[in-house]
C-alpha cells in the first residue's frame, strides 16, 4: 500500500496562477483533509472531507477550493495564487472522525513568486 | 478558542538525559489530544493519543485538565528521537485538528 500519496512534489507559480494539488489514498478511508504548514505556525486546516459527497472549511480555507472527486482522491484549487499561499501542503486521511489517527501524505512545497 | 501552545522551538538535550516537551492547550469542551512525530525525511505520524494511555518508543504523555496540559516526556533520550513533535487537539468525534507549532528535538551524542 503506498498510503497517502501527492502531487506534485515541488511547484513554483506565478502570482495569479492557477492549479490543483493532487491526493490520493489507498486505505479506504472514509475522511480525508489538506492542511499547509507554515515556519513557526505549525499545520493549520484549510479543508475537510468527512467523507465522500461532503466538504467542510477548516480554520484557513480563503483562497481555496476543494473537490472529493471519489472515496480515494481529494484535490485541492488555488484559483489565482497570491504569493501568501507560498506553504508546504499536506494531505492526509483517516478512517472516520471516530478513529482518530491521521495518515500523512509526504507534502507539496509550492512557491508563489 | 482551541489553541495548542508549545512553548519551545527547539529542544536541546544530551543522550540519556531525561527529555520533556511541552504542550498546553485552551479547549471549552472535551478534548483528545495527540502527539505527532516528522522524523527527518519521514511523514507526519502519530506518536501517541491520550486516550490510549500507552507508551510508545518509551515516551509517554499524561492529560493534566486542570492544568490543561499534555506534556511528552521520555526519562532517557536516544539520538534517533531527534525529530520535529507537534501536540495537536481535536474535538471528541470531529474532524478539526489544531496543531501547535511544533517543538525539534535534537538529541545530542
Amino acid at each position: 500500500n503506498a498510503g497517502v500519496t501527492q502531487t506534485p512534489k515541488f511547484q513554483v507559480l506565478k502570482t495569479g496562477q492557477s492549479m490543483t494539488l493532487q491526493c490520493a489514498q489507498d486505505m479506504n478511508h472514509n475522511s480525508m483533509y489538506w492542511y499547509r504548514q507554515d515556519p513557526g505556525m505549525g499545520l493549520r486546516l484549510i479543508y475537510y472531507s468527512a467523507s465522500e459527497g461532503t466538504t467542510d472549511k477548516g480554520e484557513v480555507p480563503n483562497g481555496y477550493n476543494v473537490s472529493r472527486l471519489n472515496k480515494r482522491e481529494f484535490s485541492l484549487r488555488l484559483e489565482s495564487a497570491a504569493p501568501s499561499q507560498t506553504s508546504v501542503y499536506f494531505c492526509a486521511s483517516s478512517l472516520s472522525s471516530g478513529t482518530n489517527e491521521q495518515f500523512f501524505g509526504p507534502g507539496t512545497r509550492l512557491t508563489v513568486l | 478558542a482551541q489553541r495548542v501552545t508549545q512553548p519551545e522551538k527547539l529542544l536541546s538535550v544530551f543522550k540519556g538525559a531525561p527529555v520533556e516537551l511541552k504542550c498546553n492547550y485552551s479547549y471549552s469542551g472535551s478534548p483528545e489530544l495527540f502527539w505527532y512525530v516528522q522524523y527527518s525525511r519521514q511523514r507526519l505520524q502519530l506518536l501517541l493519543r491520550h486516550i490510549s494511555r500507552e507508551s510508545i518508543k518509551g515516551f509517554t504523555a499524561d492529560l493534566n485538565k486542570g492544568e490543561t496540559s499534555f506534556h511528552l516526556k521520555k526519562p532517557f533520550a536516544q539520538e534517533e528521537d531527534s525529530a520535529m513533535y507537534y501536540c495537536a487537539l481535536k474535538n471528541t468525534g470531529g474532524f478539526k485538528t489544531i496543531f501547535g507549532a511544533g517543538t525539534r528535538l535534537f538529541v545530542k551524542a
